[in-house]
């Protein structure tokens, strides 16, 4: 069975642009969660997608949105692009029942540096 | 709000020695917690789960936690480290807001073995 995939796996980017980054979760999952993993921040949730529906969201401004399909798949979006926004972004994904020990998977995530 | 501290950011093990890498958490309500590893270069791998079932979970690769509620703690043991154990450990708590669901990870410990 296929783990989450991500994609790009890495990208570079310049001040002001935008990214979309792809997530593809484990057949059957219809959760699907983004994280972001900075040296200095650590690991932080940024929110959470089940039936096409944002249903929570992390503290980051409005610049990091997201959506999801039909199929489950996500996408991630960042737009104008700062350096502090040079991060490992993961994608997770889950079963998803009411119970929350419902274990979360993670790709092995995009590497998304801004110059 | 729930939280995670996880004490030492680096710990350093001979191989063949007791690896104890310590999580406390902080929930006002019964909490979820996990444990992940995360090898260089590579997405989150979970190693074993505490959903309420048994205080004392056995994770792949040798590793097992304990849950000590008194404590408020969770913390990750292997009797004899390996090389290949060198990584960097997360220890994470979930937060279930109804259906919905995020974790919120500590700020990690590398863990280096050496010979």
């Amino acid at each position: 069975k296929a783990g989450v995939t991500q994609t790009p796996r890495y990208l570079i980017k310049t001040r002001g642009q935008q990214v979309t980054l792809s997530c593809s979760p484990i057949s059957g999952h219809r959760s699907v969660s983004w994280y972001q993993q900075t040296p200095g921040q650590g690991l932080q949730f940024l929110f959470e997608y089940f039936s096409e529906t944002q249903r929570n969201k992390g503290n980051f401004p409005g610049r990091f949105s997201g959506r999801q399909f039909s199929n489950s798949r996500s996408e991630m979006n960042v737009s104008t692009l700062e350096l502090g926004d040079s991060a490992l972004y993961l994608c997770a994904s889950r079963r998803d029942r009411a119970d929350s020990g419902n274990t979360i998977y993670f790709g092995e995530g995009s590497w998304l540096t801004v110059v | 709000a729930q939280s995670v501290t996880q004490l030492g950011s680096h710990v350093s093990v001979s191989e063949g020695a007791l690896v104890l890498l310590r999580c406390n958490y902080s929930s006002s309500v019964p909490p979820y917690l996990f444990w992940y590893v995360q090898y260089p270069n590579q997405g989150l791998q979970l190693l074993l789960k505490y959903t309420s079932a048994a205080t004392l979970v056995k994770g792949i690769n040798g590793f097992e936690a304990e849950f000590k509620k008194s404590e408020t703690s969770f913390h990750l043991t292997k009797p004899s480290a390996h090389m290949s154990d060198a990584a960097e450990y997360f220890c994470a708590v979930s937060t279930n807001t109804g259906t919905a669901s995020k974790l919120t990870f500590g700020t990690g410990t590398r863990l280096q073995v050496t010979l």
